[in-house]
């Protein structure tokens, strides 16, 4: 089915252990976003890109690392992990050609716990 | 003052009443999205409105672009509608989305 596909949906990490969280859509979206979601708190923005090879910081980008290379795929990498780095992410994807924009849609989420 | 607000921030319903969620903006945009997120649980995209209204099921969802402010209307609530509700609008700036602060849903059976 077509939409955002996120792996893993669960990882335990130590500290200081790397890890790639993958994201892929099939949809040709040139959007797509990496949030943070901390226990009953809101969406926080990690990093975003306007399309293959573009990307940019969002609020919380410190420990994170992303890449767009293709339109598809959006990864990304934690570096040195943190306990503070304990939380849900979540990516995202849409279509837009700045005065028109489509429904968002998100991936299921992977729940990341640092040790 | 955050440029998305939305009311009330929590909910409590019995199930069959008619609820509503109010979400109002203060910068320019080119639509607006409904997101639900129940508890644990992934974000499902509801509605995505530019002007008017949509309706999907039990699901409505209004916006007054003049007014710059949007509705999500739930008729004949069930206990499966609890979940969190997100308005968002995209900058047409930056392209990035900012979301409301979410409206806790319960409806008790």
């Amino acid at each position: 089915n077509a939409g955002v596909t996120q792996t893993p949906k669960f990882r335990i990490l130590k500290i200081g252990q790397s890890m790639t969280l993958q994201c892929t859509q099939d949809m040709n979206h040139n959007y797509m976003y990496w949030y943070r979601q901390d226990p009953g708190m809101g969406l926080k923005l990690i990093y975003y890109s306007v399309g293959a090879g573009i990307t940019d910081k969002g609020e919380v980008p410190n420990g994170y690392n992303v890449s767009r290379s293709t339109t598809e795929d959006f990864p990304l990498r934690l570096e040195l992990a943190a306990p503070s780095q304990t939380s849900v992410y979540f990516c995202a994807s849409s279509y837009g050609t700045g005065a028109r924009d489509t429904e968002a849609f998100f991936g299921q989420g992977t729940r990341l716990t640092v040790v | 003052k955050n440029e998305v607000e939305q009311s009330p921030q929590n909910l409590t319903a019995q199930e069959g009443e008619f609820i509503t969620i109010n979400c109002s903006y203060s910068v320019g945009i080119s639509a607006l999205h409904w997101l639900q997120q129940h508890p644990g649980g992934g974000i499902v995209s509801l509605f995505m409105l530019s002007s008017g209204k949509k309706k999907h099921g039990r699901l409505i969802a209004t916006i007054n672009i003049q007014e710059k402010h949007s509705s999500l209307h739930i008729t004949a609530s069930h206990p499966r509608d609890s979940a969190v509700y997100i308005c968002a609008v995209k900058d047409p700036g930056t392209y990035k989305y900012i979301f409301g602060t979410g409206t806790r849903l319960k409806v008790l059976a």
